[in-house]
C-alpha cells in the first residue's frame, strides 16, 4: 500500500506569509509526528499526535507554528508569519505505536 | 549537554570491516532506544529497536548499556550500500513519545 506522503514536496516562500504543509499518514496509523531538519543538523521533534488524545505540542518552536490532525488521518503543519530560520526540510513519519516507523519524504521549505 | 549525542564522523571504511558508532543520552529515566538510518536526501528509515540485552538483525548489533547512558551499533562486514548516516534514537520519560534524535554518525564504506 502507499506510504505516508506529504505534499508539497517544495516551497518557496517569502519573509512574512503564511505556508500549510500536509501529511497523509498510513491508512490506520494512530501515531502522527512532524519533524523538521535543518541542513546537517538533527531531527527536531515538532509535534505528536496519538489517536484522540491531547497532542504533545512541546517542540513547536514558537506560536508561528500550529498543526491539526483532521478525523485522525491527515495532519496539516501551518506556519505564520515565516521567517527565514524556518527555512528546513519537514518530516512527517506515522506508526501504530511507538516510534515514528515510516516517513514521508519531507516538504524542503524556503524563506526568501 | 544535549540530549542526545553522536560522533558525527565521517568513519571511512574498507568493505567488509567491521564498524562500531556509539551514542550517549543524557536522561537516566529514557525508556527506549532505537537506530535509524538515514541516506543522502532521504528521509530516515527504522533500522532497529534496542532492547536491554542486546539484540542482533543479520549484520547488525545494537548494545544498552544503562549505567553509562549510552547505546552502540556494530556493523560486520560492511558493504558498500551501508554507506549512510546512522541516527540513534531515545524516548523521553513518562510516556509521552517524545522521541528524541541524533544528529547522526556518517559512515562511508569504501570499495
Amino acid at each position: 500500500g502507499a506510504g505516508v506522503s506529504q505534499s508539497p514536496s517544495n516551497k518557496v516562500t517569502e519573509k512574512g506569509k503564511d505556508v500549510e504543509l500536509r501529511c497523509d499518514p498510513i491508512s490506520g496509523h494512530t501515531a502522527l509526528y512532524w519533524y523538521r531538519q535543518s541542513l546537517g543538523q538533527g531531527l527536531e521533534f515538532l509535534i505528536y499526535f496519538q489517536g484522540n488524545s491531547a497532542p504533545d505540542k512541546s517542540g513547536l518552536p514558537s506560536d508561528r507554528f500550529s498543526a491539526e490532525r483532521t478525523g485522525g488521518s491527515v495532519s496539516t503543519l501551518t506556519i505564520q508569519r515565516t521567517q527565514q530560520e524556518d527555512s528546513a526540510v519537514y518530516l512527517c513519519a506515522s506508526s501504530l505505536e511507538g516510534p515514528p516507523q515510516y516517513f514521508g519524504p519531507g516538504t524542503r521549505l524556503t524563506v526568501t | 549537554r544535549k540530549e542526545v549525542e553522536q560522533d558525527p564522523g565521517p568513519f571511512n571504511v574498507p568493505e567488509g570491516a567491521t564498524v562500531a558508532f556509539n551514542c550517549t543520552y543524557s536522561n537516566s529515566a529514557s525508556q527506549s532506544f532505537f537506530w535509524y538510518r538515514q541516506d543522502c536526501r532521504k528521509e530516515p528509515k527504522l533500522l532497529m529497536s534496542v532492547y536491554s540485552s542486546g539484540n542482533e538483525d543479520g549484520r547488525f548489533t545494537a548494545q544498552l548499556n544503562r549505567a553509562s547512558q549510552y547505546i552502540s551499533l556494530l556493523i560486520r562486514d560492511s558493504k558498500l550500500s551501508d554507506s549512510a548516516t546512522y541516527l540513534c534514537v531515545v524516548s523521553n520519560q513518562g510516556g509521552t513519545y517524545k522521541y528524541i534524535f541524533g544528529t547522526g554518525t556518517r559512515l562511508k564504506v569504501l570499495a
